[in-house]
């Protein structure tokens, strides 16, 4: 099946500094990539809808100037976590559809602390 | 995007066939159910997807009524390693692909 890889798969930063997550799709090009968080025993929560060659749409109440997309490419979608606070510790995982089979793809996940 | 609503835990014990019930009443035409399954500190794993009556593949089972308003996920045999959280999800398989709407899902416990 289609595979889809983050990196890093674990980061540690100090609070204040700017964080990169890359997420590709190794085997298939993919529009649309999605984005979540996951914090301890709960779901995984949507951030935004990442499509190539446009502008991230953000849930509410996550902010776009603070969790920053680009979606320069069919297999490469990135999110940076910009001036990165303790509370922003936690799992993040993306996907990726897959328009030939109309699955959606998971990525491995990072987590990120922030000290 | 339909609400799902499914137990929050469930326990079964090793050989056993489990089913996971989920509901969502107000599922719209053009939606799909679709399963995920998901270990800690990884992402969620596809299990099975469908739209109607009885999907069946290597790993499940996926029955939905003729309403749609609930399915039924069926896994033959649990081990210990089907311990971990499954979702059911619903949602539109349109130009830009699915977007999911994740609830808790069921946190299923296979015993020894």
């Amino acid at each position: 099946g289609a595979v889809v890889s983050q990196h890093p798969s674990w980061v540690i930063c100090k609070s204040g500094t700017s964080v990169k997550i890359e997420c590709r799709s190794l085997d298939f090009q993919a529009t649309t990539m999605f984005w979540y968080r996951q914090f301890p025993k709960q779901s995984l929560m949507l951030m935004a809808t990442s499509n190539e060659g446009s502008k991230a749409t953000y849930e509410q109440g996550v902010e776009k100037d603070k969790f920053l997309i680009n979606h320069a490419s069919l297999t490469l979608s990135t999110l940076t976590v910009t001036s990165a606070h303790p509370e922003d510790s936690s799992f993040y995982i993306c996907s990726a559809n897959s328009l030939s089979s109309y699955e959606q793809y998971f990525g491995p996940g990072t987590r990120l602390t922030v000290t | 995007l339909a609400k799902t609503t499914q137990p929050i835990s469930m326990d079964s014990y090793e050989g056993q066939e489990v089913n996971i019930t989920c509901s969502h009443n107000n599922i719209a035409t053009n939606d799909y159910i679709t399963w995920y399954q998901q270990f800690p500190s990884q992402g969620p794993r596809f299990i099975i997807q469908g739209y109607k009556t009885k999907v069946t593949n290597e790993v499940a089972s996926l029955f939905i009524p003729a309403d749609r308003k609930s399915s039924t996920l069926s896994l033959p045999r649990v081990s210990l390693s089907d311990t971990a959280v499954y979702y059911c999800l619903v949602g539109e398989r349109d130009n830009y692909g699915q977007n999911f709407v994740f609830g808790p899902g069921t946190r299923l416990s296979v015993l020894p």
